[in-house]
């Protein structure tokens, strides 16, 4: 069964330093992967999505995710972290020939001043 | 382009009272999914409609969960009765595509924040 894990419930970087944020899959099949962000009391807004064109996806907000089959990887990166990216991020993939997602459990990143 | 609307967006209740939520997708969207987000959890798909007929509806608890999609347009989740384990958001999502795409984007509305007592 396809399924994402996302390592770490919570993430703390300082305004203006990389941020990380990390999610493996595991997948019989060539996955469809996403990162959505969910910020307070608000629905889901996707930032990126990998649909095998290209291993490395830019997104929205200045994030990016590589795909890294060899280590069944797909991490969310920002070089530069602001305040207003803090919030709730869900790595997530498509599961079987129609969009059915399967989301990790999530990521609470929080920005230091 | 308006988005995914909800509603109510909160609602409390009793253990074995019913309640009801409503979406109204993106205009022209043909699939519409229903989710359940438990607190610290991601989103867990319920149903999923296209136009008005089911899609999956594996993981709905059809013993107390019902849904149904009017016209292939707005739609209703209803828990009749609820348990104190049905304290969730509930969140609408909508795609323009057919939905049988697995790169389709799935744009999500605010969500309503059930609360069981």
């Amino acid at each position: 069964a396809q399924s994402v894990t996302q390592l770490g419930s919570h993430v703390s970087v300082s305004e203006g330093a990389l941020v990380l944020l990390r999610c493996n899959y595991s997948s019989s099949v060539p996955p469809y992967l996403f990162w959505y962000v969910q910020y307070p009391n608000q629905g889901l807004q996707l930032l990126l999505k990998y649909t095998s064109a290209a291993t490395l996806v830019k997104g929205i907000n200045g994030f990016e995710a590589e795909f890294k089959k060899s280590e069944t990887s797909f991490h969310l990166t920002k070089p530069s972290a602001h305040m207003s990216d803090a919030a709730e991020y869900f790595c997530a993939v498509s599961v079987g020939g129609a969009q059915k997602l399967v989301f990790g459990q999530g990521t609470r990143l929080t920005i230091n001043p | 382009e308006a988005g995914v609307a909800q509603s109510p967006r909160y609602k409390i209740i009793e253990k074995r009272q019913s309640v009801a939520f409503w979406c109204n997708p993106i205009s022209g969207h043909a699939t519409l999914y229903w989710y359940q987000q438990i607190l610290g959890q991601g989103p867990k798909l319920l149903i999923q409609f296209q136009n008005n007929g089911v899609v999956d509806d594996s993981q709905l608890p059809k013993d107390r969960f019902s849904a149904e999609r009017l016209k292939g347009v707005d739609s209703t989740l209803k828990i009749q009765p609820a348990k104190l384990e049905d304290s969730a958001v509930y969140l609408c999502a909508s795609s323009l595509e057919n939905g049988l795409l697995p790169t389709d984007t799935q744009y999500f509305g605010p969500g309503t924040r059930l609360t069981v007592l």
